[in-house]
């Protein structure tokens, strides 16, 4: 079974500071990992994903997280926040199931972030 | 907006009743997941239906079931509705999602919320 596990259930940072929300998993099998951000009354959108090949990998809003397979984290940075990040980020983890079929996410529960002027 | 929609966006009912939540997804999109976001479970998956097959099953209770339908819409069915049913339910859609679609991205609609009182 798998489960992902996000150390920080809150994060208020100022805005222009840098973050990094923490994001580590555990599965038996190789996965593939997400980033999605819920913004107020809305659905979940996707951010960035790992699949394979390099480790650090850049996604919309000037958001990247890198793929740490020996810590089994995949935390994810933005070197200057906006007010308009203010948002839950969840990290999520499917497993590679050859010839399998079940493609579920497995979400953490999720880190707000809140950003301050 | 991702393509995926879902109605009602807000349902209020009372414990016993049932409801029925519909869910469309993006055009060209065959596989539909539905999930559970509650304050003390977070984010779930509850079930994946593939061009109208069931292919995989979570944490989904007995008192709840769903459909894909030939125009490939969804409908999560809620019965004997209890107080710890009331959440956000989610629905997601993928291109595919079977037999190599794990890479696929799951875009998800604004969700239903619903409150059992």
């Amino acid at each position: 079974a798998q489960s992902v596990t996000q150390l920080d259930s809150q994060v208020p940072v100022f805005e222009e500071a840098p973050v990094e929300l923490r994001c580590n998993y555990s599965s038996s099998v190789s996965v593939y990992l997400f980033w999605y951000v819920q913004y107020p009354n809305q659905g979940l959108q996707l951010l960035l994903k790992y699949l394979s090949g390099s480790t650090l990998v850049k996604g919309i809003n000037g958001f990247e997280a890198e793929f740490n397979k020996s810590q089994t984290s995949f935390h994810l940075r933005k070197p200057s926040v906006h007010i308009s990040d203010t948002a839950e980020y969840f990290c999520a983890v499917s497993d590679l199931r050859s010839g399998g079929s079940n493609y579920k996410l497995t979400f953490g529960k999720g880190t707000l972030l809140t950003v301050n002027p | 907006d991702s393509g995926v929609t879902q109605t009602p966006k807000h349902l209020i009912t009372a414990t016993g009743q049932r409801v029925t939540l519909r869910c469309s997804p993006r055009s060209g999109d065959l596989s539909v997941y539905w999930y559970q976001q509650s304050l003390d479970q977070g984010l779930q998956f509850l079930i994946q239906y593939y061009n109208g097959e069931e292919r995989a099953k979570g944490n989904i209770l007995e008192r709840f079931s769903a459909q894909q339908f030939p125009d490939l819409h969804s409908e999560l069915n809620l019965s004997s509705l209890e107080l710890g049913d009331s959440a956000l339910y989610f629905c997601a859609s993928s291109v595919v999602g079977s037999g190599g679609g794990v890479t696929d991205t799951q875009y998800f609609g604004p969700g239903t919320r619903l409150t059992v009182l």
